[in-house]
């Protein structure tokens, strides 16, 4: 069984910084490209980011482009995000979600798993 | 890259049908045989019920069902089911590994 879960999330004063985390079980983690979605309160879906499986590639939106950083660690089956510059628009659920290998199109046919979420908070 | 257009609610009674849509622009939706559709209850992540389009993955009933025409995308839910009410949201790929979702629509069972 697939399983995703993040951890990380907390209330962070605006400017200060987090790093979330989403460790991976049930399946071949590097065969997977890893993505981050989140939510903001009562508000819709938002891509964050996305990495490849080997940890090569990475692609953001342009809310995070320069604060937001994707990785991974494939011996550890573990996920991150580290976020800088945090602003009040950050707050949010933050999933992690698996993309379905489609060649260099990693985002191209959505997320088939999702994590329960972790709540970032930035507030002062 | 704007968010992709649906209504923001849809109802529709048990057993009926309901289509819900999803207008994007030549750059997304018309632009890629790549849109998908979510499932999400409330205080749950979103779930997959539709990707590239038309296909369902292993466990989502085949009363759900998509299409596309041009630059919109469509969620047809047939045989309405109390548990099919919650928020549905679209998304589709906009080239270069972006990623763009709808703004949802809540469906209600009545």
């Amino acid at each position: 069984e697939v399983q995703l879960l993040e951890s990380g999330g907390g209330l962070v004063q605006p400017g200060g910084s987090l790093t979330l985390s989403c460790a991976a079980s049930g399946f071949t983690f590097s065969s997977y490209a890893m993505s981050w979605v989140r939510q903001a309160p009562g508000k819709g879906l938002e891509w964050v980011s996305v990495i490849s499986g080997s940890g090569g590639s990475s692609y953001y939106a342009d809310s995070g482009k320069g604060r937001f950083t994707i990785s991974r660690d494939n011996s550890k089956n573990a996920l991150y995000l580290q976020m800088n510059t945090l602003r009040v628009e950050d707050t949010a659920v933050y999933y992690c979600a698996r993309a379905p290998p489609r060649g260099a199109r990693m985002v191209a046919v959505g997320f088939d798993n999702w994590g329960q979420g972790t709540l970032v908070t930035v507030s002062a | 890259q704007s968010a992709l257009t649906q209504p923001p609610s849809a109802s529709g009674s048990l057993g009926q049908s309901v289509t819900i849509s999803c207008t994007g622009t030549s750059s997304d939706i018309g632009g890629f045989n790549y849109v998908s559709w979510y499932q999400q209850h409330p205080d749950k992540a979103p779930k997959l019920m539709i990707s590239e389009v038309s296909q369902r993955p292993s466990g989502v009933p085949d009363r759900f069902s998509g299409s596309k025409s041009g630059n919109m995308a469509f969620l047809t839910v047939s045989g309405l089911q109390a548990e099919d009410e919650g928020d549905y949201y679209c998304s589709s790929y906009a080239g270069s590994n972006n990623l763009i979702f709808g703004g949802g629509t809540k469906l209600t069972v009545l």
